[in-house]
């Protein structure tokens, strides 16, 4: 397997703009998962999908944020407008449920730099 | 899901034992405790769980208490490059799988 797969790697954008991170997780697995990790905050749940449904969103931080999984292969997060504050390093995780041991593979990340 | 606490950092020599300690005393029946690390700009990386029995991998052994209040990650010969911050997490084995990340220990493996 490839892995989870992020992208853009890293993107710099000014105030204001519409960004979209994207993650393709492990073929198989059934649970996906959105964190941001920053210096101040740590590693922060999102929000995480079961079987292509939003399951729990509660750490999606404002309406400014949103999270799409149009199928078992794609998930989109999406900041509109994005604000400085939001610069920070966003990772994805895929995991399977039944019969596993229920860890999460992570993404290499997707460092947005918002000035 | 239980939480957990950990020591903000920790040194190890290399070629040593590294012992990271992690104190979860709420820790319910059905939760397993799980340990992960990242490495610099990485992704976190899965190390071990286990549930109350002690586990071995190729990478680590977790140790149990056997009142489950508390584990120690073992690292039987540290280098260099496990040089991260080491995760340890209480959670069920099935359901939601909502995994909480608290501030983790830094270890630093000194040559």
């Amino acid at each position: 397997d490839a892995g989870v797969i992020q992208s853009p790697r890293h993107e710099v954008t000014e105030m204001g703009q519409e960004v979209t991170l994207r993650c393709k997780p492990i073929s198989g697995h059934d649970y996906l998962f959105w964190y941001r990790q920053t210096m101040m905050r740590g590693l922060e749940l999102l929000i995480y999908f079961n079987n292509n449904v939003p399951i729990d969103d509660s750490g999606m931080p404002e309406d400014r944020f949103s999270a799409k999984m149009p199928n078992a292969s794609f998930s989109t997060l999406k900041i509109q407008p994005s604000e400085p504050r939001d610069s920070a390093v966003y990772f994805c995780a895929s995991s399977k449920n039944r019969g596993y041991t229920g860890e999460l593979f992570f993404g290499e990340g997707s460092r947005l730099t918002v000035l | 899901d239980a939480k957990t606490t950990q020591p903000t950092s920790m040194d190890c020599a290399e070629g040593r034992a590294a012992n990271l300690p992690c104190n979860h005393s709420t820790i319910s029946g059905n939760e397993y405790v799980y340990w992960y690390r990242q490495i610099h700009s990485q992704g976190p990386q899965y190390i071990i769980h286990g549930l109350k029995n002690n586990e071995t991998n190729e990478m680590a052994s977790l140790i149990i208490t056997e009142d489950r209040k508390s584990s120690t990650l073992i690292l039987p010969h540290a280098t260099l490059r496990d040089t991260a911050v080491y995760y340890c997490i209480v959670r069920v084995l099935t359901g939601g799988f909502k995994t909480i990340f608290g501030a983790g220990t830094r270890l630093f493996v000194k040559a």
